[in-house]
């Protein structure tokens, strides 16, 4: 039990676009979720925590506008860079929690590489 | 969240038990200790979690002092494929868990 799966698993894409990544709680429901990124030879930082139905809670430096988070359902989150440039380049890796006091699962992780 | 302190690295033999420490003197009584570990390339995988008591499961034992300020991960029988960057976090009970991750501990398994 417990597993979270992101689409895509890697992803290229040209500077100026964006790029959507899916997480999805496969077999519990998911009333926190967060996004992670991890740039090479660093560890993981926190960009924002969602619930279910809400606006996201966006780190300190995270831009908001920048990097949109839906979670529209108890299984599902996204993340979309918008106007993705070479510096956002990352490893991008979500977790899931079923609620207050809940271990967190993750992802399998997302690797953008913007061109 | 209470800082930790892990060694950067550790060697092991396979086959030999991994202990892993950690150490969490500022932890505060509402904070559990948990463990995951990441294999390269993959997103974390949860080991283990306590507050105070010793737990086991399937994957590792947790040793936690009776005075909360460290904690050992033990790894049985490690394989191969136990090589990993192992994160001890110290995470507050109530709401939403913001975890904060450190640099952790690279375990190389040896043959």
């Amino acid at each position: 039990g417990a597993v979270v799966s992101q689409h895509p698993s890697w992803v290229i894409c040209k500077s100026g676009t964006s790029v959507k990544i899916e997480c999805r709680s496969l077999d519990f429901q998911a009333t926190t979720m967060f996004w992670y990124r991890q740039f090479p030879k660093q560890s993981l930082m926190l960009m924002a925590t969602s619930n279910e139905g809400s606006k996201a809670t966006y780190e300190q430096g995270v831009e908001k506008d920048k990097f949109l988070i839906n979670h529209a359902s108890l299984t599902l989150s996204t993340l979309t860079v918008t106007s993705a440039h070479p510096e956002d380049s990352s490893f991008y890796i979500c977790s899931a929690s079923s609620g207050n006091q809940e271990t967190q699962y993750f992802g399998p992780g997302t690797r953008l590489l913007v061109l | 969240d209470a800082k930790t302190t892990q060694p950067t690295s550790m060697d092991c033999a396979e086959g030999r038990a991994a202990n892993l420490p950690c150490n969490h003197s500022t932890i505060s009584g509402n904070e559990y200790v948990y463990w995951y570990r990441q294999i390269h390339s993959q997103g974390p995988q949860y080991i283990i979690h306590g507050l105070k008591n010793n737990e086991t499961n399937e994957m590792a034992s947790l040793i936690i002092t009776e005075d909360r300020k460290s904690s050992t991960l033990i790894l049985p029988h490690a394989t191969l494929r136990d090589t990993a960057v192992y994160y001890c976090i110290a995470t507050r009970i109530q709401g939403a868990q913001k975890l904060v991750f450190g640099q952790g501990t690279r375990l190389t398994i040896n043959p």
